[in-house]
């Protein structure tokens, strides 16, 4: 397993953009992934990418990876309300299916 | 395509009571694996199949057990609760066919209180 960590809260204004970071100890690290948490529900997988990638982008939403300093973030381009949950950045090896999360980000949207 | 259904959505235990929290996938995935959130640590592993027959232990065993007879179900023990299992429980299952991406699909969590 590894160790993931990130900020706890987030607040941001909507319309603006959300950066969500997470930091990860184990370089073994294949695949990286960003899951959204609404309120009362399971998670949602929101992107992924992989070691060999240093940027992936997918309609709003960024991530970037910087390999050296084992550094991950989530872009949110024109946050929204519904943009409004917990995200977790978590991370696996490419021999275990087993996901090591950080502790969540809250992401709050205001007017 | 209902995905991972997890059964109760809610439940309250008295300390020492045992119950089965129930977890149920109709993807034919044959990994599958049981994740407790608590405020601030985010998700940890309790215990995972890589497919029926096969069960291991996860980051945080004590206190549960598991079984995998058929590939769509994965129940989840309790023996004996106490309060420190309060917590809010989440299945997860994917394929191990494609390597290359291997996106987990979560249930909606049973959300469990010990007294």
């Amino acid at each position: 397993g590894e160790d993931v960590e990130q900020s706890l809260f987030l607040s941001v204004r909507e319309g603006d953009s959300s950066v969500i970071n997470c930091t990860y100890t184990d370089s073994s690290s294949t695949y990286l992934y960003w899951y959204k948490q609404e309120p009362g529900a399971g998670l949602q997988l929101l992107t992924y990418i992989f070691s060999n990638m240093d940027m992936k982008q997918d309609q709003r939403l960024t991530v970037l990876l910087n390999k050296k300093d084992k550094h991950l973030s989530l872009r949110i381009a024109d946050t929204q309300t519904g943009d409004s949950a917990i995200y977790f950045c978590a991370g696996a090896r490419s021999n275990d299916y087993k996901l090591s999360f950080g502790a969540g980000t809250t992401v709050t949207v205001r007017a | 395509n209902a995905g991972v259904t997890q059964t109760p959505k809610f439940q309250v235990l008295k300390t020492g009571q045992s119950m089965t929290l129930q977890c149920a996938q109709d993807m034919n995935h044959e990994y599958m694996s049981w994740y407790r959130q608590d405020p601030g640590m985010g998700l940890r592993l309790i215990h995972y199949s890589v497919g029926a027959g096969i069960t291991d232990q996860g980051e945080v065993p004590n206190g549960y057990n598991v079984s995998r007879s058929t590939t769509e179900d994965f129940p989840l023990r309790l023996l004996s609760a106490a309060p420190s299992q309060t917590s809010v429980y989440f299945c997860a299952s994917c394929s191990s066919a494609d390597r290359a991406y291997q996106p987990q699909h979560f249930g909606d969590g049973t959300r469990l209180s010990i007294l």
